[in-house]
């Protein structure tokens, strides 16, 4: 069965330090995968997407990773804040007749403390 | 500014009656766009696709006829959940995706709907 998986629930970081989010995925052949930062009681924002034959994109403190071998995504906070404390979903979009639709992971909540 | 507007933010509404939510595309046209649920602590959804001009299409165990999606404008589709109950009670958001900003996806701010 398919399966997207965001490693772990919670993750707590020094300010300043950099933060590391994985997200694994089984039985998908993902066009695009995206990264999303969520804030309570808000809908998600869109940080970063990344395509099937893409390694690696920066936005300022952001980096992705993309592994189709390993099937997995790394995504990093650098020099992380207080204010980057907020969940974070990893989402696969399939592309072809599904295009736009997006199955994403269950988040982690990440929490930067002072 | 904002690109996706939902409305309402949060509604209240009785056992056994309908609530209609709204998803405004903003900035551009939208021929298609979709609808997610998100349960507390837990992650979005995907319940159906809503596409301008025809029917809406539904993900696999969401109820068509409870669920009902209508989507009469570009830049407009309307989620009603009918005969709502207490387990229907969730946030409701709504996405598009602008091509022409590489296909990035946009989400509303979501609907929170809570049914006594």
């Amino acid at each position: 069965s398919q399966k997207i998986e965001q490693n772990s629930e919670a993750l707590n970081i020094q300010e300043g330090k950099t933060a590391t989010l994985t997200c694994n995925y089984t039985n998908y052949s993902p066009a695009y995968l995206q990264w999303y930062r969520q804030d309570p009681g808000r809908g998600p924002v869109f940080l970063l997407l990344i395509r099937e034959n893409e390694k690696e994109k920066r936005k300022e403190r952001l980096k992705v990773t993309f592994d189709t071998t390993l099937k997995q995504s790394l995504f990093h906070i650098t020099a992380s804040q207080p204010a980057d404390s907020a969940t974070y979903l990893c989402a696969l979009m399939t592309g072809g007749t599904s295009y736009g639709k997006l199955t994403f992971g269950q988040g982690t909540i990440l929490t930067v403390h002072p | 500014g904002a690109v996706v507007s939902q409305h309402p933010s949060w509604v209240i509404c009785k056992s056994g009656t309908s609530v209609k939510i709204e998803c405004r595309s903003l900035d551009f046209q939208a021929t298609t766009m979709f609808w997610y649920r998100q349960f507390p602590k837990q992650s979005l959804m995907l319940m159906a696709t809503s596409n301008e001009g025809s029917k809406a299409t539904y993900e696999q165990g969401v109820e068509k006829d409870k669920f009902l999606i209508n989507h009469a404008s570009l830049t407009l589709s309307t989620l009603t959940v009918t005969s709502a109950h207490p387990e229907d009670s969730s946030f409701y958001i709504c996405s598009v995706q602008y091509r022409g900003r590489g296909n990035t996806i946009y989400f509303g701010e979501g609907s929170w709907l809570t049914v006594v």
